[in-house]
């Protein structure tokens, strides 16, 4: 069975450009999940997405927005970066809502503002 | 904002010794906790997932109990070994939409 996969993996963007990531989840799983990683701060969860649905949101301005299509691959976007989203995103997939199921994590894309 | 707490931050153990890390979370609207494994240049890994109080678990080495009246999880490594060198990190999952809040992990560090 094929694992989570991300793409891009690296991206360098200057400030106030914006950016998208995608994720694309095991067979079968219809949960997606986003986080931020950066140092000192664990994961920071940005959005969930069940079923096309966003059904969780974190604590994160109105600049980082998501998607689900209806084979559940997920995008996320970034408007206007700021020096401050530089970060590991990692996206995780679950066959129910996160909270309740195990979490199958990608390998992540790690974003640089310049 | 639902606050997980996990202790110590980092821990630096010798080969062969057992150790062990709290997570503590809200004791009101539980419905599961659970641990992964993260280690450098790879992807969280999932250990545990326990939804009953009481819970125990096990995994090879690697064992967790689960005490969801008084909101504590102890993960416990018996004779440790460099390979499991990682950061743990516990997620509690609950709230009206299950949401899974993660604690900002334990450092572990296991010299040969």
């Amino acid at each position: 069975k094929a694992g989570v996969t991300q793409t891009p993996r690296y991206l360098i963007k200057t400030r106030g450009q914006q950016v998208t990531l995608s994720c694309s989840p095991i067979s079968g799983h219809r949960s997606v999940s986003w986080y931020q990683q950066t140092p000192g701060q664990g994961l920071q969860f940005l959005f969930e997405y069940f079923s096309e649905t966003q059904r969780n949101k974190g604590n994160f301005p109105g600049r980082f927005s998501g998607r689900q299509f209806s084979n559940s691959r997920s995008e996320m976007n970034v408007s206007t970066l700021e020096l401050g989203d530089s970060a590991l995103y990692l996206c995780a997939s679950s066959l129910g809502l996160a909270g309740t199921y195990e979490q199958y994590f990608g390998p992540g894309t790690r974003l640089t503002v310049t | 904002i639902l606050n997980v707490e996990q202790s110590p931050q980092s821990l630096h153990v010798q080969e062969g010794d057992s150790t062990n890390f709290t997570c503590s979370f809200p004791s009101s609207n539980f419905y599961a906790l659970h641990w992964y494994r993260w280690e450098t240049a790879k992807s969280p890994e999932a250990l545990f997932v326990m939804t009953l109080n009481g819970d125990e678990k096990k995994k090879g080495r690697i064992s967790a109990t689960l005490n969801t009246k008084e909101g504590y999880s102890y993960l416990y490594i018996k004779g440790s070994q460099p390979e499991d060198s990682a950061t743990y990190l516990c997620a509690f999952g609950g709230g009206s939409n299950y949401k899974l809040t993660f604690g900002k992990g334990t450092l572990l560090t296991v010299n040969p």
